[in-house]
């Protein structure tokens, strides 16, 4: 499947804790896109990484990628209650389809 | 500026039946994605529209149709239901000159259901 595949599918940790989420692919990518997701309601976009960066932070994110494991991991410091939510890897191929590929994704968890 | 939006929020329906959904895009976009998503699973690609025309399309059946307004709003019609049909249905929108390699704006979702 060309498809990102989450690890873990669910997450529970305590509020304060760092998450930590991976993601793996097997094809070729223009970049790689983090969304987040609230009980099956829409998608909100957090963070993109390109095939040429290594490493992103955004506020209490940061995202790492590895274009020779074929792989990315989204971190999230100091975990909140509000943080609980679905989390979500997409892909953009380098080639064919403009559009995005999602993962299962990874179901966290944060205990106040 | 408003974001996407999407209607109805919910939708149930029976078999056999036929639907239509709505999307608006986000002030500025003149392109909108459709993915569909089963329970418990991530977003599937169903196609895009630019340009009022159809650019790409995934694994889906020829029941599932759209069109592009010259506003560029969006419908997805869906003809003769199955019970797998039952899903949320997401609307994202980009902007095409950014050759939509950048984030996707996503609507809140249509959720149907198929009896």
């Amino acid at each position: 499947s060309q498809q990102g595949e989450e690890d873990p599918q669910a997450l529970s940790i305590q509020e304060g804790e760092n998450a930590t989420m991976n993601c793996s692919y097997k094809t070729s990518i223009n970049n790689l896109q983090w969304y987040r997701q609230n009980s099956g309601r829409g998608l909100v976009h957090l963070i993109l990484i390109r095939s040429n960066e290594r490493e992103k932070h955004s506020g209490r994110l940061r995202v790492t990628l590895d274009t020779s494991k074929k792989s990315s991991s989204l971190l999230i410091t100091a975990s909140r209650a509000a943080d609980t939510a679905s989390y979500f890897c997409a892909l953009y191929m380098d080639t064919g389809r403009r559009a995005l590929t999602f993962g299962s994704g990874t179901r966290l968890q944060v205990q106040p | 500026d408003a974001g996407v939006t999407q209607s109805p929020t919910h939708l149930i329906k029976t078999r056999g039946q036929q639907v239509t959904l709505r999307c608006s895009p986000k002030s500025g976009h003149d392109t909108v994605s459709w993915y569909q998503q089963a329970l418990g699973q991530g977003p599937q690609f169903i196609f895009q529209y630019y340009e009022e025309e159809e650019r790409q399309r995934g694994n889906f059946p020829d029941r599932f149709s759209g069109h592009q307004f010259p506003n560029y709003s969006s419908e997805l019609n869906v003809n003769a239901l199955l019970l797998g049909d039952s899903a949320l249905y997401l609307c994202a929108s980009s902007l095409r000159t950014s050759g939509s390699r950048d984030e996707q704006f996503f609507g809140p979702g249509t959720r149907l259901t198929v009896l």
